[in-house]
């Protein structure tokens, strides 16, 4: 079958660093993206890695390793505004059809 | 520049009544998504379209759910008759370039459904 596997929620302080993992078994890949939505919100586009390594966009940085189907959202000096819920999304084809993991809701506090 | 812009934001009725959503694209985009998120079944994928055309419907629930594109720049998603289960928060997404990996998806604000 195919899933996306990531962690329900990350509870973490202002300034300190949160990472989310996410393991992927999809009938086919051709990337991972990570989206962030805030309550009541719509999704927003953060990173896409297509090959293996690190993309770095300012204080948030992703990771892809295929051969372990594995990535991460990396996100640094966490700020309150950064409560959201995170979701991993593997393009699966090449339509640009992308399937969602089940989201993880981080919660900063002060 | 506009990004996806659906309507309605809001939409109440009672079971049985037919709904219509409705989503504007981003100028030039030529792919298109409908998505349902709710809170125990997370965002599903209904259908996408590609220039107008459907490409996989196989996520959309049964046949009360139909799409239409009937031109690049408007889609409608339909359900007839609606049941209190379809309740959920409906978002379109778009996105430019189908064989361009680094493209995202870009999502409208969402069509928030209660069916009573």
């Amino acid at each position: 079958g195919q899933s996306l596997e990531q962690p329900s929620e990350v509870t973490a302080v202002e300034g300190a660093i949160v990472q989310i993992n996410c393991t992927y078994q999809t009938s086919g890949f051709y990337g991972l993206s990570w989206y962030q939505q805030h309550d009541g919100g719509a999704p927003t586009f953060l990173s896409y890695n297509g090959l293996d390594g690190l993309e770095e966009t300012g204080r948030f940085s992703s990771f892809l390793s295929r051969s372990d189907s594995y990535g991460y959202l990396l996100l640094q000096e966490l700020q309150m505004k950064d409560s959201a819920s995170y979701f991993c999304a593997v393009r699966d084809n090449s339509w640009g059809k992308f399937q969602f993991g089940a989201g993880t809701q981080v919660v900063v506090t002060p | 520049d506009a990004g996806v812009i659906q309507s309605p934001r809001h939409e109440v009725t009672e079971m049985g009544q037919e709904v219509t959503l409705r989503c504007k694209p981003i100028s030039g985009h030529n792919s298109l998504f409908w998505y349902r998120q709710t809170m125990m079944r997370g965002l599903e994928l209904l259908i996408y379209f590609n220039n107008n055309v459907p490409i996989d419907d196989s996520g959309m629930p049964e046949d009360r759910f139909s799409a239409k594109m009937p031109n690049a720049s408007f889609s409608t998603l339909k359900i007839q008759p609606s049941e209190p289960r379809d309740s959920a928060v409906y978002f379109c997404a778009s996105r430019a370039r189908a064989g361009d990996s680094n493209q995202p998806q870009h999502f409208g604000d969402g069509t928030r459904l209660s069916i009573l």
